[in-house]
């Protein structure tokens, strides 16, 4: 199958700085990645959709000021959270999906904010 | 919008059994329907997935059955192995690059 990176895989940040994580397609192009946030035994839960070229749609409830997405180029998306809070903490994960609906997911981001 | 229901939660079986986990959705217009196996601390894997125009597929011991009219899809794994424990996600698209949406998971143990 297709190959999705994550990076950096942890990261501790102190409450109020700012964390950045990026996906990468790593042999295929993708117009289009979706962000998504995972808490503990809980299911997947779409935060936004990353439009390559365009401005990220967010999902209800999602803050876009918080949760700044940019699609840098057909093979990066990056996910930035800002003046991030102990409640940010979660294991986010990106996918992006192939024209043939395949999505393959990244490996995930854990982030802890102290 | 579409929503997806997932049943069971929590699933156990003996090694060597059969292990069937259920789904259903409300939009008819989704016609992707994947499955997804997640390790603790990893991202999904993509392990089957089936589309509308076809009511089954096997992948060697996984298998999906999609009965359209009723809006259900299920996940059959068989001869199941101790690496097969892990929390297994079904999901809904409506195919393409569109976003998917999924169940709540059903965390499958394997017994030795």
């Amino acid at each position: 199958g297709a190959v999705v990176s994550q990076h950096p895989s942890r990261v501790i940040c102190k409450s109020g700085t700012s964390v950045k994580i990026e996906c990468r397609s790593l042999d295929f192009q993708a117009t289009t990645m979706f962000w998504y946030r995972q808490f503990p035994k809980q299911s997947l839960m779409l935060m936004a959709t990353s439009n390559e070229g365009s401005k990220a749609t967010y999902e209800q409830g999602v803050e876009k000021d918080k949760f700044l997405i940019n699609h840098a180029s057909l093979t990066l998306s990056t996910l930035t959270v800002t003046s991030a809070h102990p409640e940010d903490s979660s294991f986010y994960i990106c996918s992006a999906p192939l024209a043939s609906s395949e999505q393959y997911f990244g490996p995930g981001t854990r982030l802890t904010v102290t | 919008g579409e929503n997806v229901e997932q049943h069971p939660s929590t699933l156990s079986v003996q090694e060597g059994d059969s292990a069937v986990i259920k789904c259903t959705y409300s939009d008819s217009a989704s016609n992707y329907f994947p499955w997804y196996k997640q390790e603790l601390g990893k991202g999904p894997q993509l392990i089957i997935d089936i589309r509308s125009n076809v009511g089954e597929k096997k992948d060697q011991r996984i298998a999906v059955t999609l009965n359209k009219t009723a809006k259900h899809f299920s996940l059959h794994i068989t001869e199941t192995q101790p690496e097969d424990s892990a929390v297994y996600f079904c999901a809904a698209s409506k195919g393409g690059a569109q976003k998917l949406v999924f169940g709540q998971g059903t965390r499958l143990t394997i017994n030795p």
